[in-house]
């Protein structure tokens, strides 16, 4: 079992939808919860980062983490092509470096 | 801010040759860089993390003499391929974690860098 699991879709949906992403991890420890979008041929850029559990909310996304259930959710309200990529979670344990990701869910927003 | 660059964007060599990459933190200082490489459609993978002025950790299955990391700044890293075959064909990228007190870890990326050997 993959220590941070994430349904790599394709996921198509209309414009102006809101999309719902998810991850889902086995080990309580993780303490730091991030999204990324990759764009295609491009570096990940860092969407939302949140600590511990909790809602987050930065323009039209919002970042919620449920820790007692182990899962972990990106919303995007009013879906514009534009959000078309790669969206990656990832997650740190406390006083460690590396990241773990989860392997990236392709979104496609239709016009 | 947090912006991190790579270069060169995109390389074709020999097979046999060596390829340098840089990275570079823009406007901060990074204690902690990461080297990943990306296959199509697929997650990142990390090679190795880096730290200033010591040797490089490598993740394991990760040839260290095959993948030589130096990080000799606090806004520089770099990753040499060294006699670069087909199969080390990849998307490398690079990312940086901020130095700041009590931060959150977390990783700036760079724009990658798309490696083909001939």
């Amino acid at each position: 079992q993959k220590e941070v699991e994430q349904d790599p879709g394709p996921l198509s949906v209309p414009e102006g939808a809101i999309v719902s992403l998810n991850c889902t991890y086995s080990n309580s420890a993780f303490q730091y919860f991030m999204w990324y979008r990759q764009y295609s041929r491009k570096g990940p850029e860092l969407l939302m980062y949140t600590y511990s559990s909790g809602n987050k909310e930065d323009g039209r996304f919002t970042a919620q983490v449920d820790k007692s259930s182990k899962y972990i959710s990106l919303f995007i309200r009013d879906s514009q092509p534009s959000d078309s990529a790669t969206y990656l979670c990832a997650m740190r344990y406390q006083g460690a470096q590396k990241l773990v990701f989860g392997q990236g869910t392709r979104l496609t927003i239709n016009p | 801010g947090a912006v991190v660059s790579q270069h060169p964007s995109w390389v074709i060599c020999k097979s046999g040759t060596s390829v340098k990459i840089e990275c570079r933190s823009l406007d901060f200082q990074a204690t902690t860089m990461f080297w990943y490489r990306q296959f199509p459609k697929q997650s990142l993978m990390l090679m190795a993390t880096s730290n200033e002025g010591s040797k490089a950790t490598y993740e394991q299955g990760v040839e260290k003499d095959k993948f030589l990391i130096n990080h000799a700044s606090l806004t520089l890293s770099t990753l040499t391929v060294t006699s670069a075959h087909p199969e080390d064909s990849s998307f490398y990228i690079c990312s940086a974690r901020v130095s700041l007190a009590g931060d959150s870890g977390t990783q700036y990326f760079g724009p990658g860098t798309r490696l083909l050997v001939l």
